[in-house]
């Protein structure tokens, strides 16, 4: 199993409050990814990063912001909370890119009261 | 508008009873497509990488294939032990890193 990591691995906020999830990985991969699971709409794509510091959006990033110090940890910040940001967040890491295969964490589950 | 389908979105099965998954895409320039498996309350947990066209990879019971605009993913006398998500993702030229998932086969195996 790919060394990946993710805290809390539930959490329970209200509206309005500010939401940090932390994605750590051993296997000092370069690229790291946040995504959302809802029912109907598969995995999609929050944000990602491409090395320490670089960091780009993807499909469904309103709402939120990331951070990559390290090459091991990547944070997402959910700055107010809101009811539809409740979800299963999921990171994922690649190696050096172009075909790379995606491998998983085990998700965090957030709910947004 | 490039896509990523899944079908059935649910399947049924005897043990035993041998069927396929199918994945259906339409992105320009295809770089690798991706099946994964996704128990209950986990992370999707990666099975196979098929790069171009005719491609088969094998594990177990499952072989994955491609062809130019769809995938299958071929279950041979299904355990219960397999029942899960079965997740297909495109990586194209056009979104760099990224990944587009479809929304998954929810396969059930009766004993």
């Amino acid at each position: 199993d790919a060394g990946i990591t993710q805290s809390p691995r539930h959490k329970v906020t209200e509206t309005g409050t500010p939401v940090t999830l932390r994605c750590h990985q051993t296997e000092n991969h370069r690229y790291m990814y946040w995504y959302r699971q809802d029912p109907g709409h598969g995995l999609r794509l929050i944000h990602y990063s491409y090395g320490v510091k670089d960091t780009d959006k993807g499909e469904v990033s309103d709402g939120y912001s990331v951070s990559r110090s390290k090459t091991e940890d990547f944070l997402l910040t959910l700055e107010s909370a809101t009811s539809s940001q409740t979800s299963v967040y999921f990171c994922a890491i690649s190696g050096t890119g172009g075909r790379e295969t995606q491998y998983f964490g085990p998700g965090t589950r957030l709910l947004v009261l | 508008e490039d896509q990523v389908t899944q079908s059935p979105e649910a399947l049924r099965l005897q043990e035993g009873e041998s069927s396929s998954l199918n994945c259906s895409y339409t992105v320009s320039g295809l770089r690798g497509l991706f099946w994964y498996r996704q128990d209950p309350g986990k992370g999707p947990e990666f099975l196979f990488t098929l790069y171009s066209a005719g491609e088969e990879k094998e594990k177990e019971r499952l072989k994955a294939t491609l062809t130019k605009k769809e995938s299958f993913l071929h279950i041979t006398a299904p355990k219960p032990e397999d029942s899960a998500t079965y997740l297909c993702a495109v990586q194209a030229r056009n979104y760099g890193q990224n990944f587009v998932f479809g929304p998954g086969t929810r396969l059930s195996v009766l004993p």
